[in-house]
């Protein structure tokens, strides 16, 4: 079974600080999607990395994968109050016809403090 | 495009009552998904469907049905509500052309009492 661990589970950050969230996986795979999601809202894709060594950036967001390991990381720069939120990382499972279908991680609230 | 549209968006049922929740999808996804989310948790898999008239359970399926009678619908079947069940609700659709990135609809808010 297929288990999707992130931490921290919850963040509290200064703005103008950096951190990262960490997103680790149990079972080879090789598409992870981050997601983010403001309190009562519907989920927003964020990130969609289908190799290893895949980074992308989206302005002081960046999202990495190392299928090796089974890790990706959220990286977030100098945060701003608007990148309050709480944000999911999910896996594929392992592939097999008629079978894609994601694993969500129990997801990081972060909260940005001024 | 609307994209994934859900109705109702709150709900509040009586044990033992049931109820459909709608789903549609106007982006000709054939993968369609319903989660459940329980306050400060991830997202669990209910059901999911690869295309009109083929479903399979997810991870928490027990006291939920569905069924894919055309791409575009995904209708989420409640039968004899329990307090269990309040949870809020999300369908999704996904297309091999994009990854299989999921487009998540808005939500249906559902308490049993």
């Amino acid at each position: 079974e297929l288990k999707v661990e992130q931490n921290p589970l919850f963040l509290s950050m200064q703005e103008g600080k950096n951190y990262t969230i960490y997103c680790n996986y149990s079972t080879t795979s090789d598409r992870l999607y981050w997601y983010r999601q403001d309190p009562g809202k519907s989920l927003e894709s964020l990130f969609v990395l289908l190799s290893n060594g895949a980074v992308k950036q989206e302005g002081r967001l960046m999202a990495s994968l190392d299928t090796k390991a089974r890790l990706s990381t959220l990286h977030i720069t100098a945060a701003v109050h608007d990148l309050s939120a709480t944000y999911f990382c999910a896996v594929d499972a392992p592939r097999h016809f008629g079978n894609e279908k994601l694993t969500f991680g129990t997801g990081t609230r972060l909260t940005i403090i001024p | 495009n609307a994209g994934v549209t859900q109705t109702p968006k709150f709900r509040i049922l009586k044990i033992g009552q049931s109820m459909t929740l709608q789903c549609a999808q106007d982006m000709n996804h054939n993968y369609m998904y319903w989660y459940r989310q329980d306050p400060g948790m991830g997202l669990k898999l209910i059901y999911y469907s690869v295309g009109a008239g083929i479903t399979d359970k997810g991870e928490v399926p027990n006291g939920y049905n569905v069924s894919r009678s055309t791409t575009e619908d995904f209708p989420l079947r409640l039968e004899l509500a329990a307090p269990s069940q309040t949870s809020v609700y999300f369908c999704a659709s996904s297309y091999e052309d994009k990854a299989y990135e999921q487009y998540f609809g808005p939500g249906t808010r559902l308490t049993v009492t």
